[in-house]
């Protein structure tokens, strides 16, 4: 059965700390994994990967992939208090539309 | 635009109502889900369609009936729901399999907070 799992779950930190999130999955014919973030409503999508090592970064955010592990990982530099909320971490397989998705972590910045 | 709209965004219904949610988008997107989502959860596929077909549909009881009547439409109709599917239900939407380019990532919409007395 397709699987994805994030650690930590639950994540406290002071405003100006970095974060690293952590996302492990093992999906039949991978083809891509995608980062979201939820406050309190829907998830806002913030990257897809889908090729071991290439970085991809949008300002204090930046994700990678390493598709011989089977792990991302989502680093937030320099945190402020509005990067709380909860990030999604979901693999999607090849040959359906489907988007399994891990339980997320849920990060909270104090100021 | 990477919007998607659903309507109505709170519902309260009893168990012998009869309800139906929206979504809308205008991305030109031909692939729209649903998913139901309870609370500190990560959300759960119920339906897929692609191309205005029903591509997947996750074993969901009979009491959710989904409809994509065209191909920036999809409806999820309600009936005799239970306690139990109180929940926020998003919909989404993305560039089905197959297609040409290399986009696939999904764009939700902001949910229908479902609550079922």
């Amino acid at each position: 059965e397709d699987k994805v799992v994030q650690s930590p779950l639950s994540l406290v930190v002071h405003e100006g700390d970095t974060v690293t999130l952590n996302c492990s999955y093992e999906v039949t014919n991978f083809r891509s994994l995608l980062w979201y973030k939820q406050e309190k409503k829907a998830p806002t999508f913030l990257f897809m990967l889908t090729s071991s090592g290439i970085e991809k970064k949008s300002g204090r955010l930046s994700s990678i992939l390493d598709k011989k592990e089977l792990f991302s990982i989502l680093n937030i530099t320099a945190t402020q208090t509005g990067d709380s909320a909860v990030y999604l971490c979901a693999a999607r397989g090849g040959g359906a539309q489907k988007l399994v998705f891990g339980q997320g972590t849920r990060l909270t910045i104090n100021p | 635009d990477t919007e998607v709209t659903q309507t109505p965004k709170h519902l309260v219904m009893g168990m012998t109502n009869k309800k139906s949610l929206k979504c809308e988008q205008h991305m030109g997107h031909r692939a729209m889900y649903w998913y139901k989502q309870k609370a500190k959860k990560p959300p759960e596929l119920m339906f897929v369609y692609s191309y205005e077909k029903l591509s997947i549909n996750e074993s969901v009881p009979s009491r959710f009936s989904p409809e994509c009547p065209n191909s920036s439409l999809l409806n999820l109709h309600l009936h005799a729901l239970q306690p139990e599917d109180s929940a926020l239900y998003l919909c989404a939407s993305s560039h089905p399999h197959g297609w040409s380019g290399s986009s696939y990532e999904q764009y939700f919409g902001p949910g229908t907070r479902l609550t079922v007395t």
